[in-house]
């Protein structure tokens, strides 16, 4: 079985501050991961992933994300935040020896960015 | 993302009613999804398809059913809706490359309320 914890529901952090936003995973092989942001009123948008490679995987909008294999982590950062990046932030993932089975969601992060 | 669109955007109906849901898609893509979210609940898989003769129940199928008309249009139907299905729908689609998977690309939801 595979499947995806996002232990915060709510993070708060002043603008220019660094944030993380926690994913933690559960999977028998290898994962693929994602990270999904949904902004108010809108569908979720793709930011980033982690196929195989690199351990660092910088996405869109400045934000990037650490695979830590031994933490069976992938927590999204972004050195600098901003306003405009709060949202509501989805982690998923798929098991890369499950055959054809679609992504597994976490609950999401709702992230507030405060001025 | 406007490549994939769904009807309507918001729906109010009653207890017992038929409701279909429809999405579209101009990206070319195989792989079609439907999702429905929940505060708390994050995005729970109803049904999902490979490709027009393949379809397959998510993590929470019962009270829905779908139809995958052509490669780009797949449709959610509520044969006899009931409050509890009061909820935001999304439908998304990715695509296969080789053995990798790919990212999955989200509509923009529809809003069902079921009094």
């Amino acid at each position: 079985a595979q499947s995806v914890a996002q232990p915060e529901d709510q993070v708060n952090v002043a603008e220019g501050n660094p944030l993380t936003v926690k994913c933690t995973y559960s999977v028998s092989g290898n994962p693929y991961l994602f990270w999904y942001v949904q902004y108010p009123n809108r569908g979720l948008q793709f930011l980033l992933k982690y196929i195989t490679g690199d351990n660092l995987v910088k996405g869109s909008y400045g934000f990037e994300a650490e695979f830590n294999k031994s933490q069976t982590s992938f927590h999204l950062k972004k050195p600098s935040a901003l306003v405009s990046d709060s949202a509501l932030y989805f982690c998923a993932v798929r098991d890369r020896n499950s055959g054809n089975t679609p992504l597994v969601f976490g609950k999401g992060t709702r992230l507030s960015v405060i001025a | 993302d406007a490549d994939v669109t769904q009807t309507p955007r918001n729906r109010i109906t009653k207890t017992g009613k038929r409701i279909m849901l429809e999405c579209s898609q101009t990206k070319g893509h195989d792989r079609m999804y439907w999702y429905r979210q929940d505060p708390g609940l994050g995005l729970r898989l109803i049904y999902y398809s490979f490709d027009v003769k393949d379809i397959n129940k998510g993590e929470i199928s019962d009270g829905y059913s779908v139809s995958r008309q052509a490669q780009a249009k797949f449709s959610l139907s509520l044969e006899s809706a009931i409050p509890n299905q009061t909820a935001l729908y999304f439908c998304a689609t990715s695509y296969r490359a080789g053995d990798s998977y790919n990212e999955q690309f989200f509509g923009p939801g529809t809003r069902l309320t079921v009094l």
